[in-house]
């Protein structure tokens, strides 16, 4: 399996800009997670999903921040408008539970706001 | 709150010598506990994981610790490596099905 794949890789778009990022999970994981890590605030679970839905979004920073899994072998975080403030790595995982296992991460999408 | 330290957050061994990074959380109701590594610029990947009826386990030079009753999760690194430079983060999972991250650990071996 190529693990869990993130795109894009990097991106820099200016504030007020719609951002969405895409994530593959691994085949036959039925949890998916987004994290976000910046220097201040380390690694922050954003969202997580079973079977393609949303279990728990409180982390969700606020209403610009919308997160979806049309299909087990996709999902979405979408940010609109981007701000500076939500310039971090953006982590998608994987795995076959919430917490009792292992998750296995995506190398990250680097996202930048001007 | 539950929450969970790492201290300290940056340390710097020579190469060949055993080390020990710390790992503290506040609820000793604790499902497991998972290690991680980061390299920069990648995304985590799993070390070991300590479920709670565990006290260590182990994976060739890396031994894990899990002490509930005190808070405390080690990871002892044997014989290192350069290549064993990464932060190194610990995750609680309190029952509640979300992992909580410490800061991490950037370790840096001197050759």
């Amino acid at each position: 399996d190529a693990g869990v794949i993130q795109s894009p890789r990097h991106e820099v778009t200016e504030m007020g800009q719609e951002v969405t990022l895409r994530c593959k999970p691994i085949s036959g994981h039925d949890y998916l997670f987004w994290y976000r890590q910046t220097m201040m605030r380390g690694l922050e679970l954003l969202i997580y999903f079973n079977n393609n839905v949303p279990i728990d979004d409180s982390g969700m920073p606020e209403d610009r921040f919308s997160a979806k899994m049309p299909n087990a072998s996709f999902s979405t975080l979408k940010i609109q408008p981007s701000e500076p403030r939500d310039s971090a790595v953006y982590f998608c995982a994987s795995g076959t539970s919430a917490g009792g296992d292992t998750q296995y991460f995506g190398p990250g999408t680097r996202l930048t706001v001007l | 709150k539950q929450e969970v330290t790492q201290i300290p957050a940056a340390l710097s061994v020579p190469e060949g010598e055993n080390l020990v990074l710390n790992c503290s959380f506040t609820d000793s109701a604790i499902y497991n506990l998972q290690w991680f590594r980061q390299d920069p610029g990648k995304g985590l990947t799993s070390l070991l994981l300590i479920q709670s009826s565990q006290r260590e386990q182990t994976s060739g030079r890396l031994n894990a610790s899990l002490d509930k009753s005190s808070g405390r999760s080690t990871l002892y690194i044997a014989a290192s490596q350069p290549g064993d430079s990464a932060t190194y983060l610990c995750a609680a999972n309190f029952g509640n099905e979300k992992l909580t991250f410490g800061t991490g650990t950037r370790l840096t071996i001197i050759p």
